[in-house]
């Protein structure tokens, strides 16, 4: 049973766009919320992550969105890139424990 | 620095049978976590385990199995093999194994059972 819900699936931009990928969660124990960037052939690596203390975090061109009340987090690719074309995971857990609990994960494909 | 390292990269094997795959974490690194990627799955954490010790398990039967070395390397076993195992499985190290800790992924082993 899959603790975390990720959406979509998929989705495709073009070069410049805006790229937003939505995940909700039922768990409220859960206090840290990272995203993982996957491409073929690698393994996921931590792309950025954040704390329910903030309501957003920026980086680069990176940015999350989190609100507790909904107990929603997403994740916004401003002016995509080819580059960007990959599959990203959010993930979920409690400060206080040693796994995390991913998203199914959304495959971004960026046309330049 | 060298990256998390895992071993095989490929592996093909029958019904029934058993495999172990090995993961080396980076230098310094005393968590290690598996996981289960398949598609339409995600990743499923499977367990972690920090200065040879079982901290947590995911919700696999317990065909998976585990273990850590005093050199903090990890290996992982599933014994009677399924279709339903074939997956990629990855490991993760990280210095303490919390979350906000950055867990640093290797490429996987990819298996496939016929």
């Amino acid at each position: 049973q899959q603790q975390v819900k990720q959406s979509p699936q998929s989705l495709i931009v073009q070069k410049g766009g805006i790229s937003i990928i939505n995940c909700a969660y039922e768990n409220t124990a859960f206090d840290y919320f990272p995203w993982y960037q996957q491409f073929p052939g690698k393994g996921p690596a931590l792309l950025i992550a954040i704390r329910p203390d903030v309501s957003e975090k920026k980086e680069g061109r990176f940015t999350i969105s989190f609100n507790k009340s909904a107990k929603q987090f997403s994740l916004h690719i401003m002016d995509s890139q080819p580059g960007d074309s990959a599959t990203y995971f959010c993930a979920a857990s409690p400060l206080d424990d040693y796994k995390l609990s991913f998203g199914a994960g959304t495959t971004v494909t960026v046309r330049a | 620095k060298a990256g998390v390292t895992q071993t095989p990269r490929y592996l093909i094997k029958t019904r029934g049978q058993q495999v172990t795959l090995s993961c080396s974490p980076i230098s310094g690194h005393r968590s290690v976590s598996w996981y289960q990627q398949t598609p339409g799955q995600g990743l499923q954490f499977l367990f972690e385990y920090f200065s040879e010790t079982q901290r947590n398990k995911g919700n696999f039967p317990g065909r998976f199995s585990g273990r850590q070395f005093s050199n903090s390397r990890s290996e992982m076993n599933v014994s009677t093999l399924e279709l339903g195992d074939s997956a990629l499985y990855l490991c993760a190290s990280s210095a303490t194994g919390m979350p906000t800790d950055t867990q640093y992924f290797g490429p996987g082993t990819r298996l496939t059972v016929l």
